[in-house]
């Protein structure tokens, strides 16, 4: 079974740019969620789908921040303009559904912004 | 709100030793659930253990097990016969349940780094 997949791995760009992030969750998978990993901190939720609706965007920066889930499966997670705080790893994770309390996570996109 | 406490930033553990990694949480919830996740370097998370806050019995998956203390909301792991492999970030997390439509994230602590020295 394929695990959650994430693009690109890596990236830099200078502040008050934009950068999208793509992920597509394990096939089946009904609940997404997309988190902020600081360097020094553990993730934080910015915000969780079920199928294409959300669930929870209460952290999620809505002034430069903006994630869809058009068809209830892959997920882009967008920062326009980006700030130099933004720099972190972000952190796809998917479940089965709302009662399966196990969440599988992707590798990562590291975000620099200079 | 929830709260989860990692006091040890970094441990060093020879192989095949013991070692174990402690966490506090905060939470008025009387049902929940804690993890441990572990993160190396290639930074993919990966589930290690979990346990149910209504089970009292300690969870236990090969040579990881848990010390699960709800009245003290102490949740500690407990890596035997350590290996190289065992590497890592560890991260402790809390999940409530979802309860009508809320959100099931998973609260972090700040995480252990884990050097297991041959």
């Amino acid at each position: 079974e394929a695990g959650v997949a994430q693009s690109p791995r890596y990236k830099i760009i200078e502040k008050r740019q934009s950068v999208a992030f793509w992920c597509n969750p394990i096939s089946g998978h009904a609940t997404l969620y997309w988190y902020q990993q600081i360097l020094g901190q553990g993730p934080k939720l910015l915000i969780q789908f079920q199928n294409n609706g959300v669930v929870d965007d209460s952290q999620l920066p809505k002034d430069r921040f903006s994630a869809e889930r058009l068809k209830g499966v892959d997920s882009t997670l967008k920062i326009q303009p980006a700030k130099l705080e933004d720099s972190a790893v972000y952190l796809c994770a998917s479940s089965l559904a709302y009662l399966y309390n196990e969440q599988f996570f992707g590798p990562g996109t590291r975000l620099t912004v200079l | 709100a929830q709260t989860v406490t990692q006091s040890q930033p970094e441990m060093s553990v020879q192989e095949a030793e013991t070692v174990t990694l402690s966490c506090t949480y905060d939470t008025s919830e009387n049902n929940y659930y804690l993890f441990w996740y572990k993160q190396p370097p290639s930074r993919q998370m990966i589930l290690v253990i979990r346990q149910e806050a209504y089970k009292q019995q300690n969870a236990t998956e090969n040579r990881f097990s848990v010390n699960f203390q709800k009245a003290a909301k102490s949740f500690s792991l407990k890596i035997s016969d350590s290996q190289l492999g065992d590497t890592a970030m560890y991260f402790c997390a809390f999940m409530r349940p979802n309860y009508g439509g809320a959100t099931n994230k998973l609260i972090f602590g700040t995480g252990t780094l884990l050097a297991v020295q041959p």
